[in-house]
């Protein structure tokens, strides 16, 4: 079975720019996660969608946004990039929501200049 | 506010002895505990977990205790092999009811020397 898999891996963008992210669940799974990882921060939680709805929200600005498909496939976008962003962004799926255990993709560097 | 605390950044062990991991919360709402592990260029992967209404988990060389009156947990590697090098990632679950998403502590980079 195929694992969690992030595009694209690596990015680079300038501020004021905006981002996507893709993830592409585990199949079968229909919860996916998103989180923030940066030096001395550890993996902050963006947001959790299932069902193609928001069901939990992390505590980061509007600039970040996320949307599910039916297909269980979802995007992370980041608006008005500033460098405070630059970050791991990390996808994980699960079999439903708020299950215990997840599985993590590898993850999309993305840094701002 | 962080909820979880991971207050060791890193942890150096020579292999063969045991290494503890320990992490701390301050939700008293968490029932469910588990541990990731992660190596640079992956996603973390899931390790081990225990419920709240336990005291100890084992599984082959990684054992779980938690303590919750002293809402403290850790991690216990034996024996360490130097392929247990990696950052260590305390997580947190709230009981139903409460909020459920996973919140994480900073991590412990672990080295084991050979």
């Amino acid at each position: 079975k195929a694992g969690v898999t992030q595009t694209p891996r690596y990015l680079i963008k300038t501020r004021g720019q905006q981002v996507t992210l893709s993830c592409s669940p585990i199949s079968g799974h229909r919860s996916v996660s998103w989180y923030q990882q940066t030096p001395g921060q550890g993996l902050q939680f963006l947001f959790e969608y299932f069902s193609e709805t928001q069901r939990n929200k992390g505590n980061f600005p509007g600039r970040f946004s996320g949307r599910q498909f039916s297909n269980s496939r979802s995007e992370m976008n980041v608006s008005t990039l500033e460098l405070g962003d630059s970050a791991l962004y990390l996808c994980a799926s699960s079999l439903a929501q708020a299950y215990n255990e997840q599985f993590f993709g590898p993850g999309t560097r993305l840094t701002v200049l | 506010d962080q909820q979880v605390k991971q207050n060791s950044p890193s942890l150096s062990v020579q292999e063969g002895r045991i290494s503890i991991l320990n992490c701390d919360y301050t939700n008293s709402m968490f029932d469910y505990f588990l541990w990731y592990k992660k190596y640079p260029a992956e996603g973390p992967t899931f390790l081990i977990s225990i419920s709240s209404i336990k005291d100890k988990n084992e599984d082959g060389r990684f054992t779980v205790f938690l303590n919750k009156s002293a809402k403290h947990l850790s991690l216990h590697i034996v024996p360490s092999q130097p392929g247990d090098s990696a950052v260590y990632f305390c997580g947190a679950k709230g009981a139903p009811g409460s909020a459920r998403q996973l919140t994480f502590g900073s991590g412990t980079q672990l080295t084991v020397l050979p």
